[in-house]
């Protein structure tokens, strides 16, 4: 079983378009981690949310944090071809567990 | 259905020991990875590798070694632990890269006094 679920799990945009990543939470959660892999390269850490509500920015990412719903949400707005890769959600769930998703593959068509 | 397995699942260390992290995959994944993360830090890898009997340095490799005999396993060696090596350890695999995924062991939490 998952314990983070990410969806979709691939994703072909056309450059400009706004697009939204989830990643949910069987169980509480105390920290979601987001990291995006470029092709041929390793993870790239993006941003860090702790407190229910909170909502960071990286360029054009912005990041949720939903506790009630155990959900975060990763958006980018005006896609270029530069955010294609692999995007990743990291939990630390109940306090004592880290897990990851399985990966969202953007694809962004010039 | 193992996936990746890590172990040991907790230890700590005395500054100067030697200890070896184990991680054993068994989806025949070409690709497997080894990342540190500290607290709000984020993964930061430290050693990766295409296939057997192939690897290659990541971002912080110092104090590190790893091998890669078989598909199978990825160890992951410190030779003189020190505190800064204080920190949870992922293994990581994936069949290649791209849009393929990872599938991540449960993390070893390593601390060394």
């Amino acid at each position: 079983s998952q314990e983070l679920e990410q969806s979709p799990q691939s994703l072909i945009v056309q450059e400009g378009k706004n697009l939204t990543i989830n990643c949910t939470s069987s169980k509480t959660l105390y920290g979601l981690y987001w990291y995006k892999q470029k092709y041929g390269e390793g993870l790239i850490f993006l941003m860090m949310l702790q407190k229910g509500g909170e909502e960071k920015s990286h360029e054009k990412i912005t990041a949720k944090l939903d506790e009630k719903k155990q959900q975060s949400s990763l958006h980018i707005t005006a896609s270029q071809p530069s955010h294609a890769g692999i995007y990743l959600c990291g939990a630390d769930i109940s306090g004592n567990q880290f897990y990851f998703g399985t990966g969202t593959s953007l694809t962004v068509i010039p | 259905n193992a996936g990746v397995t890590q172990t040991p699942k907790f230890r700590i260390l005395k500054i100067g020991q030697s200890m070896t992290l184990q991680c054993t995959q068994d989806m025949n994944h070409n690709y497997m990875y080894w990342y540190r993360q500290d607290p709000g830090m984020g993964l930061k890898l430290i050693y990766y590798s295409v296939g057997a009997g192939i690897t290659d340095k990541g971002e912080v490799p110092n104090g590190y070694n790893v091998s890669r005999s078989t598909t199978e396993d990825f160890p992951l060696r410190l030779e003189l632990a020190a505190p800064s090596q204080t920190s949870v350890y992922f293994c990581a695999s994936s069949r290649g890269q791209g849009t393929y995924g990872y599938t991540f062991g449960s993390g070893t939490r390593l601390t060394v006094v």
